[in-house]
């Protein structure tokens, strides 16, 4: 079947610390890779995505790599802004257009 | 509209009351999904629509709960009987599809159901 682990939060770090939020998938077939984030009081919007292995989605500083030898997709960020505490969630496209997602990290960056 | 509407926002109900949820696309996304998102839980698929029939609602978790569109647009998650682990947030996402399909969903900020 198909499905999405990511780590557990909550997570808190410093401004300006590094940034890793592990997520593996299992899926049928190559399904594309998505990472979520959510806001607080808003509605979950795209971050970044990745369609076939060896891909690197990008934005906003953030940046994840679709590994498909360990079936993985970890999202990663240099140095973060307290702007960034926020909920993340991973995901994936699989078969029949259906949307797998993580249970979601919660980030906290603190000044 | 420009995004994803959704209504109520919030939404106060006794225990065995039915209630309706309400989404509004975005124009031109014919795909649409309903999730449930419980406090520390991820997004619980519910069913997809694709115009207006539904080719996957094996995520609803009961025969209380039924889902429709119409016109290719506004759809309704109507919840029958409603139990305190009804008790979530429900997120719609609405998706291009065809040429113009980037893999992308859009969601909602979703309704907040209070099953008292």
């Amino acid at each position: 079947g198909n499905s999405v682990t990511q780590m557990e939060g909550p997570v808190t770090l410093s401004e300006e610390a590094f940034l890793t939020i592990n997520c593996t998938y299992t899926a049928t077939g190559y399904p594309s890779l998505f990472w979520y984030v959510q806001y607080p009081g808003e509605g979950l919007q795209l971050l970044l995505k990745a369609t076939k292995a060896d891909d690197k989605g990008s934005n906003k500083g953030f940046e994840a790599t679709y590994r498909k030898e360990t079936t993985s997709f970890h999202l990663e960020k240099g140095s973060v802004q307290v702007s960034d505490s926020a909920v993340y969630f991973c995901a994936l496209r699989g078969p029949g257009n259906q949307f797998y997602f993580g249970t979601g990290t919660s980030l906290t960056v603190i000044p | 509209g420009a995004g994803v509407s959704q209504s109520p926002s919030n939404k106060v109900t006794e225990k065995g009351k039915d209630v309706e949820l309400r989404c509004d696309p975005i124009s031109g996304h014919t795909a649409l999904y309903w999730y449930r998102q419980s406090l520390g839980q991820g997004l619980e698929f519910l069913i997809y629509f694709q115009g207006n029939s539904a080719p996957d609602k094996s995520g609803l978790p009961s025969d209380r709960f039924s889902a429709e569109r119409t016109g290719g647009s506004v759809s309704t998650l109507t919840i029958q009987r409603t139990q305190q682990e009804d008790s979530a947030v429900y997120l719609c996402a609405t998706r291009r599809t065809g040429v113009r399909d980037t893999g992308e969903l859009f969601f909602g900020e979703g309704s907040r159901l209070t099953v008292l």
